[in-house]
């Protein structure tokens, strides 16, 4: 079973709409990102959590919002989705007590019309 | 300036030679490097870490890391067709807590 699942793993909505993405892991790991990846873009960092209680924004949080209901567990919104949000999105994990390594989910690919 | 930067590609290189990916970081004090490929669509994968100045060797792959220059490499010798892929660069400043700066990658494409 993959470590890091992330669901749904692909998904067409309408502007305007809500819409949440999930991200489990069974890597024990206590912290978890949210990235989305645009070509020639790279991965941007939108949130991060280094535990339940945690949450911090990244680079491009606008239009985004997160839950993390669990250690296991970390949720990304999108409140109104909007075209340009149109991308490809990675939850990945890492250890605090380890190498700073992280590592990513399969990710979500989302359309936005 | 871009704070992880790479060469976006594509590069080319024939089956069985060596690829030569490079790297160069704006942050003197990072800390941390790490190399991930990319298949395309799907998600990094983390083939390569390196901490300290010098080469790693894991099997075909060998990462080089000179922070004076502030420059990481990542080797593939004897380069096959499953290689082909976008490698990307990620680096962990200190102070950063855990989050990392990944590089926008190189495409690599081995022909036959």
């Amino acid at each position: 079973d993959a470590d890091v699942t992330q669901t749904p793993r692909n998904r067409i909505t309408k502007t305007g709409k809500r819409i949440m993405l999930e991200c489990s892991q069974t890597k024990g790991h206590d912290r978890m990102y949210w990235y989305r990846q645009d070509p020639g873009l790279g991965l941007r960092l939108i949130y991060y959590s280094f535990d339940v209680k945690d949450i911090n924004k990244g680079e491009i949080s606008d239009g985004y919002s997160v839950s993390r209901q669990a250690q296991a567990k970390f949720s990304l919104s999108l409140e109104s989705a909007i075209p340009n949000q149109t991308a490809l999105y990675f939850c990945a994990t890492s250890s605090s007590s380890g190498s700073y390594e992280q590592y990513f989910g399969p990710g979500t690919r989302l359309t936005v019309t | 300036q871009k704070e992880v930067e790479q060469n976006s590609g594509p590069l080319s290189v024939p089956e069985g030679a060596i690829a030569s990916l490079n790297c160069t970081y704006s942050d003197r004090v990072s800390q941390s490097f790490f190399w991930y490929r990319q298949y395309s669509g799907k998600s990094p994968e983390l083939i390569m870490s390196i901490y300290s100045n010098g080469d790693k060797e894991d099997g075909r792959f060998t990462a080089q890391l000179n922070k004076a220059s502030q420059y990481v490499s990542l080797l593939i010798r004897d380069s096959q067709p499953s290689d082909s892929a976008t490698y990307l660069c990620a680096v962990k400043s200190v102070g950063s807590a855990s989050k990392i700066i990944f590089g926008s990658g190189t495409r690599l494409s081995i022909r036959p």
